[in-house]
């Protein structure tokens, strides 16, 4: 069984351009979360998809979009890239249950993104 | 808001020795708290999590962590530590609101020695 698989596995960019990660989540998952990883930081949550929908949101600039798709993988999508936005991007899936909070998330290995 | 603090970014113990990585919790109802370990260029695995049922949750890896309301912490602790428990491990705690977004505390990286 695949677990959660992301790509590209590294990316570099430059200032201004705009660049798109995708995220598989494990079989089974409907929900999709994006986190960003600063070097030698904890993961900030970016946001979270459920049924193609955005259901919850972290403190991100509008410059940070995604989208779920009706087989339930996920992109997130960044425009007018900045040289802050160079981090670690994880995708964590999990299964909708009677208690979301409670939810096991499932992470990917991350892409590796890099502004110059 | 919802936060954890995870005391002391570095830990270093011999192979054999305890494991005490720290975890207190901010929260005004009950959290629901979680433990991620991150090996060197990979994603974070999940070692146990905390849902409000035993007070003694156990891990995979031999880990394990006691939830202590009247000192509002999470600690990780395992017995005897390997060499390969070598990693970064991070506290997490999950929000309300309908979905299960994780606020993680800033890590806590591990060194086991000979």
């Amino acid at each position: 069984d695949a677990g959660v698989t992301q790509s590209p596995t590294h990316l570099i960019k430059t200032r201004g351009q705009q660049v798109t990660l995708r995220c598989s989540p494990k079989s089974g998952h409907d929900t999709v979360s994006w986190y960003q990883q600063a070097l030698g930081q904890g993961p900030q949550f970016i946001f979270q998809y459920y049924e193609e929908e955005e259901r919850q949101r972290g403190n991100f600039p509008d410059r940070f979009s995604g989208h779920q798709f009706p087989n339930y993988s996920s992109e997130l999508n960044v425009n007018a890239l900045l040289l802050g936005d160079s981090a670690l991007y994880l995708c964590a899936s999990s299964v909708q249950g009677s208690k979301p909070s409670t939810d096991t998330q499932y992470f990917g290995p991350g892409t590796r993104l890099t502004v110059l | 808001a919802q936060s954890v603090t995870q005391l002391g970014s570095h830990v270093s113990v011999s192979e054999g020795a305890l494991v005490l990585l720290r975890c207190n919790y901010s929260s005004s109802v009950p959290p629901y708290l979680f433990w991620y370990v991150q090996y060197p260029n990979q994603g974070l695995q999940l070692l146990l999590k905390y849902t409000s049922a035993a007070t003694l949750v156990k891990g995979i890896n031999g880990f394990e962590a006691e939830f202590k309301k009247s000192e509002t912490s999470f600690h990780l602790t395992k017995p005897s530590a390997h060499m390969s428990d070598a990693a970064e491990y991070f506290c997490a705690v999950s929000g309300k609101g309908g979905g299960n977004k994780l606020t993680f505390g800033t890590g806590t990286q591990l060194k086991v020695e000979l």
